[in-house]
């Protein structure tokens, strides 16, 4: 596609529910970050894949969090036993080469945890 | 450990003003440098990228400038227009990391 897309835009869930946000970066682009952005805060890095590479999972706030990227495109991050502090916009950002080239990001998901 | 601080963390001004947008960074051994602007409910768009070897970066109204020595950059918009009422961040890019530090943003609002 044309940019970065994310899915779902927006999901509400119950706090204990797992929930999966979806991420397509732009294609052919070998990295992809994932970062969390709470109200009013900056943002917060979660974890990084490049090509084949093992991922960066440094930023992981908790084991409940985990993602994976299939076949070096899609990448999905997992959220287990949902919390009312998981709230936040997730958002997804690809680049051809890590370290050197422009970021791109997607809309994001805006998870809400009642 | 690499910290990015931009100043102000809000502005309002009139429209047509120049103004400049700060950011600050601790470690000066850095690869490059990315102005974004994020609008309300929105991602972060890309606007300019200084690599480290570069001063400076041009788009329209927008002029991004870097001086790694002092570990600053300004952003300068020409002629501001409501339309540029964003929250603009800085990230940079530092030597032995691939992941970029995001100050918290400077919440810009250009009233008519």
């Amino acid at each position: 596609g044309a940019g970065v897309s994310q899915s779902p835009s927006n999901k509400v869930t119950e706090k204990g529910k797992d929930v999966e946000l979806r991420c397509d970066p732009i294609s052919g682009h070998t990295a992809l970050y994932w970062y969390r952005q709470s109200l009013g805060q900056g943002l917060e890095f979660l974890i990084y894949f490049q090509g084949n590479s093992a991922p960066d999972k440094s930023g992981l706030p908790s084991d409940r969090f985990s993602a994976e990227r299939t076949g070096g495109s899609v990448s999905t991050l997992t959220i287990q036993r949902t919390q009312q502090e998981d709230s936040a916009v997730y958002l997804c950002a690809s680049t051809g080469l890590a370290g050197q080239n422009t970021q791109y990001f997607g809309p994001g998901t805006r998870l809400t945890v009642l | 450990k690499q910290e990015v601080t931009q100043i102000p963390a809000a502005l309002s001004v009139p429209e047509g003003e120049n103004l400049v947008l700060n950011c600050s960074f601790t470690d000066s051994a850095i690869y490059n440098l990315q102005w974004f602007r994020q609008d309300p409910g929105k991602g972060l768009t890309s606007l300019l990228l200084i690599q480290s070897s570069q001063r400076e970066q041009t788009s329209g109204r927008l002029n991004a400038s870097l001086d790694k020595s002092s570990g600053r950059s300004t952003l300068y918009i020409a002629a501001s227009q409501p339309g540029d009422s964003a929250t603009y961040l800085c990230a940079v890019g530092a030597g032995g990391s691939y992941i970029p530090t995001f100050g918290r943003g400077t919440s810009l609002i250009v009233h008519p």
